[in-house]
């Protein structure tokens, strides 16, 4: 099984719909990332939490909120999807004795029609 | 401001050929530096990781990267390129090892041609 788990790993949706993606992870770490890609833009940090009780915003937070159930799990949610929110997402854990590397999910491809 | 920048969104090399793949940082204290690649449909892989050891630094599949201060860049290298290293790439650092999260470039594709 992967460290750093992703669903679903394909996603349609229509305009204005609720969508969440979930992340979970059995290495234990405390830190977790959500981040998107698109060409040309490279990854882009969207939420990152530092433990249970910690959320920060990225680079890219408008239309996106977070939610941290517990250590091992941390979703994505798009309240009303646009068009402009079609990416793959993925996200990441790391852990904050060792900041020297972060852990990949395998992504989620999102299309918004 | 702090940021990291990949010159060249895309790279074209014969098989065989010298790769180098350029990565420049903006800060006033050396970030840890990785470099991670994306094969077509797949997720990340880390290739190598620079964290204040040596400056030159060994990662997968023959590539290497040099951290020089003084130009605060990350450049990536491999000696021949395979047709196999046809892929994305991209250049990451964390700028403050306790509060901060990994930040990207945007990517330098590896176009490899027999």
């Amino acid at each position: 099984d992967a460290d750093v788990t992703q669903t679903p790993r394909n996603r349609i949706t229509k305009t204005g719909k609720r969508i969440m993606l979930e992340c979970s992870q059995t290495k234990g770490h405390d830190r977790m990332y959500w981040y998107r890609q698109d060409p040309g833009l490279g990854l882009r940090l969207i939420y990152y939490s530092f433990d249970v009780k910690d959320i920060n915003k990225g680079e890219i937070s408008d239309g996106y909120s977070v939610s941290r159930q517990a250590q091992a799990k941390f979703s994505l949610s798009l309240e009303s999807a646009i068009p402009n929110q079609t990416a793959l997402y993925f996200c990441a854990t790391s852990d904050t004795r060792r900041t020297d590397e972060a852990f990949f999910g395998q992504g989620t491809r999102l299309t918004v029609v | 401001a702090q940021s990291v920048t990949q010159l060249g969104s895309h790279v074209s090399v014969s098989e065989g050929a010298l790769v180098l793949l350029r990565c420049n940082y903006s800060s006033s204290v050396p970030p840890y530096l990785f470099w991670y690649v994306q094969y077509p449909n797949q997720g990340l892989q880390l290739l190598l990781k620079y964290t204040s050891a040596a400056t030159l630094v060994k990662g997968i599949n023959g590539f290497e990267a040099e951290f020089k201060k003084s130009e605060t860049s990350f450049h990536l290298t491999k000696p021949s390129a395979h047709m196999s290293d046809a892929a994305e790439y991209f250049c990451a650092v964390i700028f403050n090892q306790a509060g901060t999260a990994l930040i990207f470039g945007k990517g330098t594709t590896l176009s490899v041609s027999s």
